[in-house]
């Protein structure tokens, strides 16, 4: 198994352009996860899919940022227009059931925004 | 706020020696996990103990909950440098949160 796949591993962009982050979650896991982690804030639970559907946002800190799960493999979490404090790393996770059991990470995406 | 607060945010050992990690937490739980997370990395899934657990071995790993007071420890034993890592603990009381991570340093 491939494990938690996602991309770009870096990304660099100006403030106001788009972000996409994509991720591929372990095939049959039916839980997918997207946290946000700065050395401010920490590890942030951004938001929580269960079946391709989104069961808590609460996390996802504004309308900037919105988050899609079009089918079981794959997931995008946008962010439109970018500012500088969205800087961070953003990770995607995947569990068979929910965050009540293990989750396996991918390895990050490292965003830059200038 | 989070959930769970970790301490020490730091804690520095030579190799062979034991390494305990506290975590305290807020609301009632279902489980407690502990991940682990090297420099630039991914987390790692560990352990989880369930809250009517209150002890739970894994290797050289040693988790106790005590619900009561709301806290957790993590102990490692006879450690070794490639245990270098953050450590986190997760709790799902309502939300999922992870706290705020102890960093080790293991000195060969």
């Amino acid at each position: 198994d491939a494990g938690v796949i996602q991309s770009p591993r870096h990304e660099v962009t100006e403030m106001g352009q788009e972000v996409t982050l994509r991720c591929k979650p372990i095939s049959g896991h039916n839980s997918l996860f997207w946290y946000r982690q700065t050395m401010m804030r920490g590890l942030e639970l951004l938001i929580y899919f269960n079946n391709n559907v989104p069961i808590d946002d609460s996390g996802m800190p504004e309308d900037r940022f919105s988050a899609k799960m079009p089918n079981a493999s794959f997931s995008t979490l946008k962010i439109q227009p970018s500012e500088p404090r969205d800087s961070a790393v953003y990770f995607c996770a995947s569990s068979r059931t929910s965050y009540y059991n293990e989750q396996f990470f991918g390895p990050g995406t490292r965003l830059t925004v200038l | 706020s989070q959930q769970g607060e970790e301490d020490p945010q730091a804690l520095s050992i030579q190799e062979g020696e034991n390494a305990t990690m506290n975590c305290s937490y807020k609301t009632s739980i279902n489980n407690l996990q502990w991940y682990r997370q090297n420099s630039g990395r991914g987390l790692v899934h560990l352990i989880l103990i369930r809250s009517n657990e209150r002890e739970k071995h894994s290797g050289r790993l040693r988790v106790t909950l005590d619900t009561s007071k709301k806290s957790s420890s993590l102990l490692i034993t006879a450690s070794r440098a490639a245990d270098t890592a953050s450590y986190f603990c997760a709790t799902d009381g309502g939300q999922f949160y992870f706290g705020t991570g102890t960093s080790l340093t293991v000195i060969p």
